[in-house]
């Protein structure tokens, strides 16, 4: 079963970074990609970003181009969010989920919090 | 910029059908943009209803079913129940590695 727990969010100062973590278990993790996707207060999902299962690729949505990096530690079943130059649109829950087969987002975390405040 | 769509909100009797849509602001969804359906209950992740245009995620019962009508996909539900009030959230495959996910239909079953 798909289990994956995401860490790191907070509270950050408008202008500062934050990496945000996800463990994963229950799956072959080094076989599949894995999507952020995030939730700001009270609004709709919006996808973040995506890497390939071996971290040859990464894409990233207009948002959040050229200040968030994805990526992944296949020997620690674990991806990564680096979020850089943050700012007061950039709080949300961050979910971390499996992109399964057919563009299936299949399995997500619980969300860990970013809030942007000074 | 294109936007994906969908209905902000619906309403639907208990025992009825409803099909709820997600368009383009330019173009139409095919199957090859893969749409799928998520579930989302307030203070909860979303789960996968339908993926790949209209293939039913394991556990999901078949009230569910996708489709594409005309220019947007569609998810419909029959015999709706009131555990079924929710966000109900399409994401599209762009292309070039980049998805989109419609801003969600609020469904109220009253």
């Amino acid at each position: 079963q798909v289990h994956l727990v995401e860490s790191g969010g907070g509270v950050v100062q408008p202008g500062r970074s934050l990496r945000l973590s996800c463990a994963a278990s229950g799956f072959t993790f080094s076989a599949y990609g894995l999507h952020w996707v995030r939730q700001a207060p009270g609004k709709g999902l919006e996808w973040v970003a995506v890497i390939w299962y071996d971290g040859s690729r990464d894409h990233y949505a207009d948002s959040v181009k050229g200040r968030f990096t994805i990526s992944r530690d296949n020997s620690r079943s674990t991806v990564y969010l680096q979020m850089n130059s943050l700012t007061a649109e950039d709080t949300a829950v961050y979910y971390c989920v499996l992109a399964a087969a057919a563009s299936n987002f299949d399995g997500w975390g619980q969300g860990t919090l970013v809030t942007v405040a000074s | 910029q294109t936007v994906v769509t969908q209905e902000p909100s619906f309403s639907v009797s208990p025992g009825g059908t409803v099909t709820l849509t997600c368009g383009l602001s330019s173009g139409s969804v095919s199957t090859t943009y893969y749409p799928s359906w998520y579930q989302q209950i307030p203070g909860q992740a979303p789960h996968t209803l339908i993926y790949n245009t209209n293939t039913r995620s394991s556990g999901v019962p078949d009230r569910f079913s996708g489709s594409i009508l005309g220019n947007k996909a569609a998810l419909t539900i029959t015999g709706a129940q009131a555990d079924d009030e929710s966000d109900y959230y399409c994401v599209l495959y762009m292309g070039d590695g980049i998805w989109m996910f419609g801003g969600g239909t609020k469904l109220t079953v009253l």
